[in-house]
């Protein structure tokens, strides 16, 4: 089947530093790669889309200076949310698409800033 | 009015009951998937549908394109199937695979 991993599983960190969050996809080569983020009681938002080599595309209102995303190869994207403060604390969930057909989600990353 | 609609927003079961959960969408799709979360977060992608219905185990979902509607429907529930059931939609407006959520349905099947 499709796997698709994420590292970290969990970060806390203090206000003002960086997160780096890695989206793996571990036996597939993903075109296209999407970063969701998901608050307590509530749906999945789409932060981003992101394809191999490209620019990623962000949804009206995430800050692209903020959440940066990187999809250097067909396996590995990566948002690293700069600067994090305490109301960046959510659970961050990346998907990964091979055809136009299906989604393969991560496990998530619960980040938490003091 | 959200594109998707899901209903009911909190399900509780005893074990072995017969479960629906419903879903509306608003727009024309070209597919329609049914997700399952657990309370850690993890996701794990249930069924894919264009048409008619499938079967897996003990879930089924169905889906009627001319009502815009779609089921799934959990028979004999077990409480390892409690977790929140996303329904999303690929609109045909969009290109690539981009899904658009409902708000989840939270199942809680009691012993």
């Amino acid at each position: 089947g499709a796997v698709v991993s994420q590292h970290p599983s969990w970060v806390i960190c203090k206000s003002g530093t960086s997160v780096k969050i890695e989206c793996r996809s571990l036996d597939f080569q993903a075109t296209t790669m999407f970063w969701y983020r998901q608050f307590p009681k509530q749906s999945l938002m789409l932060m981003a889309t992101s394809n191999e080599g490209s620019k990623a595309t962000y949804e009206q209102g995430v800050e692209k200076d903020k959440f940066l995303i990187n999809h250097a190869s067909l396996t590995l994207s990566t948002l690293t949310v700069t600067s994090a403060h305490p109301e960046d604390s959510s659970f961050y969930i990346c998907s990964a698409s091979k055809t136009q057909e299906t989604q393969y989600f991560g496990p998530g990353t619960r980040l938490l800033v003091l | 009015k959200n594109e998707v609609e899901q209903s009911p927003q909190n399900l509780t079961a005893q074990e072995g009951e017969f479960i629906t959960i419903n879903c509306s969408y608003s727009v024309g799709i070209s597919a329609l998937h049914w997700l399952q979360q657990h309370p850690g977060g993890g996701i794990v992608s249930l069924f894919m549908l264009s048409s008619g219905k499938k079967k897996h185990g003990r879930l089924i979902a169905t889906i009627n394109i001319q009502e815009k509607h779609s089921s799934l429907h959990i028979t004999a529930s077990h409480p390892r199937d409690s977790a929140v059931y996303i329904c999303a939609v690929r609109s045909e407006r969009t290109s690539g695979s981009r899904l658009t959520f409902g708000e989840g349905t939270q199942l809680t099947v009691n012993p």
